[in-house]
């Protein structure tokens, strides 16, 4: 059974940052490719950015190009979601969704950060 | 970006009913849509990948069909737990998009 692990809540001041991580279970990490995606209250899904981590590669939404970077770790199944420049608009459910073309996606339960003054 | 839309916004059914949920995609995207049933403060459950692939320990009440920019989810003979709210999503393009979601609930 493959899981999806993600770190807890963060509560952060404008400007700041924070720092996510994801670690998948059950399945070898290197097929998937990890998506990064966010629910703002009441909204829908936005997606952030994609890292695989066999290739290395990383795709990053145009809307976060510049305060976002996408990190994994293969010795520890983990990728990492990091956001600067925090605003109040960050606040959101941030989830990731790991990608296999073999054995298909699966989410984690989201990390939770309230940007807050 | 690939705009995803889905249809109906929602719906009303009883149990036992069979439900077609439909998503269109602004360009073709060959196989590449996912659906998931998100219950509220929940993670999104996946159903179907490569448009018809059911998931792993999904029920086969699930079925999906379709390709390029027209896609559907069926759901035969729903289940108390089924009424939710269902989503798509586009993972062939760069930004991955998403449908606007179909609740469905009880009638």
């Amino acid at each position: 059974e493959v899981r999806v692990i993600q770190s807890g809540a963060e509560v952060k001041r404008p400007g700041s940052t924070v720092k996510f991580s994801c670690t998948v279970r059950g399945y070898t990490f290197v097929d998937f490719s990890v998506h990064w995606v966010r629910q703002a209250p009441g909204r829908g899904h936005e997606w952030v950015a994609l890292i695989n981590p066999e290739e290395g590669r990383t795709v990053y939404s145009a809307q976060f190009q510049g305060r976002v970077s996408v990190t994994a770790d293969a010795s520890t199944d983990t990728s990492y979601l990091e956001l600067r420049s925090l605003t109040v608009d960050d606040t959101a459910v941030y989830r990731c969704e790991a990608e296999s073309p073999r054995a298909g996606l699966f989410w984690g339960q989201g990390s939770l950060v309230i940007v807050t003054s | 970006d690939i705009q995803m839309t889905q249809s109906p916004s929602s719906l009303s059914a009883s149990v036992g009913d069979s439900v077609t949920l439909t998503c269109r995609a602004s360009q073709a995207i060959m196989h590449y849509l996912a659906w998931f049933q998100q219950k509220p403060g929940k993670a999104p459950q996946p159903l179907i990948y490569a448009a018809s692939t059911l998931q792993s320990g999904v029920p086969s009440r699930f079925s999906g069909s379709g390709y390029a920019t027209e896609f559907t989810l069926t759901i035969a003979s729903l289940q108390p737990e089924d009424f939710a709210t269902y989503f798509c999503q586009q993972y062939n393009f760069y930004p991955v998009t998403f449908g606007q979601g179909t609740r469905v609930d009880i009638k």
